[in-house]
């Protein structure tokens, strides 16, 4: 079936330090692939997408390529700031019958110290 | 645009009490999640509605577990004779679908966390 695995975390960074979180995933069929942030207190909000390969979701600063032959969309962001402090989870929503409902990763959590 | 909200925020309930909670998605989205969410984990896919029509349940969710979306707008979901291992935060989120920019853009509601006891 369909996973996604993130880097371990936590990630602790300086502000202005540059970010990549690592998300890896094993789908079948072209799958649509999301970072979603959990800021402290708050629900989950979409960050990014990119539904086909070599697209780049762009969003506040982050950015994340969609790789097919790397199965890979990693999270970057060139200097973050203290408001970046969050849980950054990856999800794809596969292709197929499977379209629409999202499978996630099991979160990265970010600290930015100033 | 309200946004998806849900109630209640938190639940407190004695094991073997049934519990029930609901979700309105955004006014617009003809699909509604739910998923569940427990402490340090993404969260997992329980179930979705198209419409009024559930369209696929996860192997996660038991048979204590139903939902409902009778009129295509808001939603339920009952756990039955809950279980301590039913403590999580149950999420809900809602999408369009077509073929617009932001088809299938699934949008969160802040979630209800039940606590079993």
């Amino acid at each position: 079936g369909d996973s996604v695995t993130q880097m371990e975390g936590p990630v602790t960074l300086s502000e202005e330090a540059f970010l990549t979180i690592n998300c890896t995933y094993t789908a079948t069929g072209y799958p649509s692939l999301f970072w979603y942030v959990q800021y402290p207190g708050e629900g989950l909000q979409l960050l990014l997408k990119a539904t086909k390969a070599d697209d780049k979701g762009s969003n506040k600063g982050f950015e994340a390529t969609y790789r097919k032959e790397t199965t890979s969309f990693h999270l970057e962001k060139g200097s973050v700031q203290v408001s970046d402090s969050a849980v950054y989870f990856c999800a794809l929503s596969g292709g197929g019958t499977s379209y629409g409902k999202l499978t996630f990763g099991q979160g990265t959590i970010l600290t930015v110290h100033p | 645009d309200t946004g998806v909200s849900q109630n209640p925020r938190h639940k407190i309930t004695k094991r073997g009490q049934n519990v029930t909670f609901r979700c309105d998605p955004i006014s617009e989205h003809n699909r509604l999640y739910w998923y569940r969410q427990t402490l340090g984990q993404g969260p997992e896919f329980l179930t979705y509605f198209q419409n009024e029509a559930q369209l696929e349940k996860s192997r996660l969710l038991s048979d204590r577990f139903s939902a409902e979306r009778p009129k295509g707008s808001f939603s339920t979901l009952e756990i039955q004779r809950t279980e301590q291992g039913d403590s999580a935060m149950y999420l809900c989120a809602s999408s369009s679908t077509g073929t617009g920019v932001k088809a299938y853009e699934q949008y969160f509601g802040p979630g209800t966390r039940l606590t079993v006891t």
